[in-house]
């Protein structure tokens, strides 16, 4: 299994500007994930994060507001840039040590933009 | 594509009482299958999975879940609610192929009534 941290655990921030959320895992996984979760709802995958490379997005995400890294292969951050409103969501992450494709969630970010 | 759906945003149970939770697939091949709990404001937490062998999978906190090809589900039982069990409940089936992708159903909400 994998044990991952999130920070920051909750922000509130004014529009316009940008949150990076950092994702730290206890051990190498295979391959990262970055979610966003609006409220009431289920899980939406934004990334997949690829270690040394660009991430590859889910249709309606894009870079320029998603910007993800992966610098080595049990640590990733994901910004949120030019913040609105409808960016106030909880952003997760996961990771997956591969095989059955198990995927182990951080606690979340709690995004509130004013 | 595959896709998970679960039946009933809500579901309200008393405690003590049995608990059945629905979640039907559609994929091409045997897929890999997955229920996750969400408690309020935290992340996400394994319950169990199916992968290959016995179709009856025991999970944590008391939960089964029994693989039906032939019906394409997966539901998730207990036979007795606590009050501990309120949360929100995912089934989720992964991608069949090397992305390790996980496909999310809209959730169950999980009311305990004392």
């Amino acid at each position: 299994s994998a044990v991952i941290s999130q920070k920051p655990s909750r922000d509130i921030c004014q529009r316009g500007t940008s949150l990076t959320i950092q994702c730290q895992v206890d051990s190498q996984v295979t391959m990262m994930f970055w979610y966003r979760q609006q409220p009431g709802q289920s899980l939406t995958l934004i990334a997949t994060a690829n270690q040394g490379s660009e991430a590859t997005y889910e249709s309606g995400f894009v870079i320029d507001k998603f910007p993800i890294s992966r610098p080595n292969l049990t640590f990733s951050t994901l910004t949120v840039s030019n913040l609105s409103p409808e960016d106030s969501s909880i952003y997760l992450c996961s990771g997956a040590l591969g095989g059955t494709g198990e995927q182990f969630f951080g606690p979340g970010t709690r995004l509130t933009v004013l | 594509a595959q896709s998970v759906t679960q039946l009933g945003s809500h579901v309200s149970v008393s405690e003590g009482a049995l608990v059945l939770l629905r979640c039907n697939y559609s994929s091409s091949v045997p897929p890999y299958l997955f229920w996750y709990v969400q408690y309020p404001n935290q992340g996400l937490q394994l319950l169990l999975k199916y992968t290959t062998g016995a179709t009856l999978v025991k999970g944590i906190n008391g939960f089964e879940a029994e693989f039906k090809k032939s019906e394409t589900s997966f539901h998730l039982t207990k036979p007795s609610a606590h009050m501990s069990d309120a949360a929100e409940y995912f089934c989720a089936v992964s991608e069949m192929d090397s992305s390790y992708k996980l496909i999310f159903g809209s959730g169950t909400r999980l009311l305990v009534r004392p």
